[in-house]
């Protein structure tokens, strides 16, 4: 997994924008990615997921590209709100493991102005 | 979605004191928990990893003497900071994946924010 860093790297974006959050992840063996949302003073919630079978997946007003090959996933949300301010992080989990250890990202702070 | 609950969302405690902090699956079980530390401006970190009726597996650097977690049903998992000092203050979060899927994906709690005085 990605070591953890001591100050989060920020996107600052301007309400109506679109945003694009990447994540590199390190393991070879992960299948299972995951998109969190972590608002301040809270846990983290569950955005968008992507197995290793697939390189997009849609949500609404989100999509998540995987690309296998550099080990790069990324977070794309459309028509960025204010409310969509917050930390998102990247987690990896792996079959082999059998799910047993989610790792994360060092996390991205999203900022949004209105 | 599934729910997972934490009690208390936050605490405060004076330096040699024990706390515990709960984490309950509400509407579905969980045979396996985790328990994540997180400092201002930093990832979650895995402390442990909390299996039903066995004892809980440790990441490397946490003591288990000083974080004790108990996982007596499918349903709840405590975590007792034993002897807390100012070092301990912290976000504990919790998180539980659902047996009856198998998919992976995990739930969060709410948090538990630690202030040792």
């Amino acid at each position: 997994g990605e070591s953890v860093g001591l100050h989060l790297p920020t996107l600052s974006v301007q309400e109506g924008d679109n945003s694009i959050i990447n994540c590199a992840y390190s393991n070879s063996a992960s299948d299972y990615f995951i998109w969190y949302k972590q608002e301040s003073g809270k846990g983290p919630q569950f955005i968008i997921d992507i197995r290793s079978n697939m390189d997009k997946r849609q949500g609404q007003r989100v999509t998540v590209l995987l690309n296998k090959t550099v080990k790069h996933l990324s977070l794309q949300i459309a028509a960025t709100q204010p409310g969509d301010s917050a930390v998102y992080f990247c987690a990896e989990n792996s079959r082999n493991s059998g799910y047993s250890t989610l790792t994360f990202g060092k996390g991205t702070m999203l900022l949004v102005s209105p | 979605g599934a729910v997972v609950s934490q009690h208390p969302s936050w605490v405060i405690c004076k330096s040699g004191t024990s706390v515990k902090i709960e984490c309950r699956s509400l509407d579905f079980q969980a045979t396996t928990m985790f328990w994540y530390r997180q400092f201002p401006k930093q990832s979650l970190m895995l402390m442990a990893t909390s299996n039903e009726g066995s004892k809980a597996t440790y990441e490397q650097g946490v003591e288990k003497d000083k974080f004790l977690i108990n996982h007596a049903s499918l349903t709840l998992s405590t975590l007792t900071v034993t002897s807390a000092h100012p070092e301990d203050s912290s976000f504990y979060i919790c998180s539980a994946s659902d047996r009856g899927q198998g998919t992976g994906e995990l739930f969060f709690g709410e948090g538990s924010r630690l202030t040792v005085l």
